[in-house]
């Protein structure tokens, strides 16, 4: 059985680029969630993708959006990047009802 | 909303010493309650949940929590401590009940030291 995998692991873009984050969850889990961890933070919900559409959503703004696909898979997109958008961003997947999230080591982006 | 709070930032005990970290919950209704360990650049790991049913949970590592609905708590106890539990520890909650999701809110996380 696969685990959560992300990538990339690191990157840096400019102020004002855009990103994309990848996620491929683990075997057998339907859904996936995005966190973001600011340095010294706790993990803040992003969002949730439920059979490719999105089920729940944190107090993030529109430039933070997504997409889960057919397998199950997931991207985090964030337009404008801003300098206060570095952070390690986490992918989560679990099972339809199930309690337990696995996640994923986390990509750490960095916004110069 | 559901709000967390780990009480202690940074917890320092010595290698064999009780590990006691925090957390205390607010929510209108009973959630479910989990703790995370995070090592250094790494993503989070489930130590233990409660959902349902007894309220003292075992889970790896020889870490176990009580849920005490009262105190609305959720301390994470270890009696002895060793040098590998040096981590950083998330306490979460996600909302009961069926169709409820499966968001989890984290807590600000407690910084676990063990000196030699």
């Amino acid at each position: 059985e696969t685990g959560v995998t992300q990538s990339p692991t690191h990157l840096i873009k400019t102020r004002g680029q855009q990103v994309t984050l990848r996620c491929s969850s683990q075997s057998g889990h339907n859904t996936v969630s995005w966190y973001q961890q600011a340095l010294g933070q706790g993990p803040q919900f992003i969002f949730q993708y439920y059979r490719e559409e999105e089920n729940g959503r944190g107090n993030f703004p529109p430039r933070f959006s997504g997409l889960q696909f057919p397998n199950y898979s997931s991207e985090l997109n964030v337009n404008a990047l801003e300098l206060d958008d570095s952070a390690l961003y986490l992918c989560a997947s679990t099972k339809q009802m199930n309690t337990e999230a696995f996640f994923g080591q986390g990509t750490r982006l960095t916004v110069v | 909303a559901q709000s967390v709070t780990q009480l202690g930032s940074h917890v320092s005990v010595s290698e064999g010493a009780l590990v006691l970290l925090r957390c205390n919950y607010s929510s209108s209704v009973p959630p479910y309650l989990f703790w995370y360990v995070q090592y250094p650049n790494q993503g989070l790991q489930l130590l233990l949940k409660y959902t349902t049913g007894a309220t003292l949970v075992k889970g790896i590592n020889g870490f176990e929590a009580e849920f005490k609905k009262s105190e609305t708590s959720f301390h994470l106890t270890k009696p002895s401590a060793h040098m590998s539990d040096a981590a950083e520890y998330f306490c979460a909650v996600m909302p009961s009940g069926n169709n409820a999701g499966n968001m989890l809110t984290f807590g600000g996380g407690t910084r676990l030291m063990v000196k030699p």
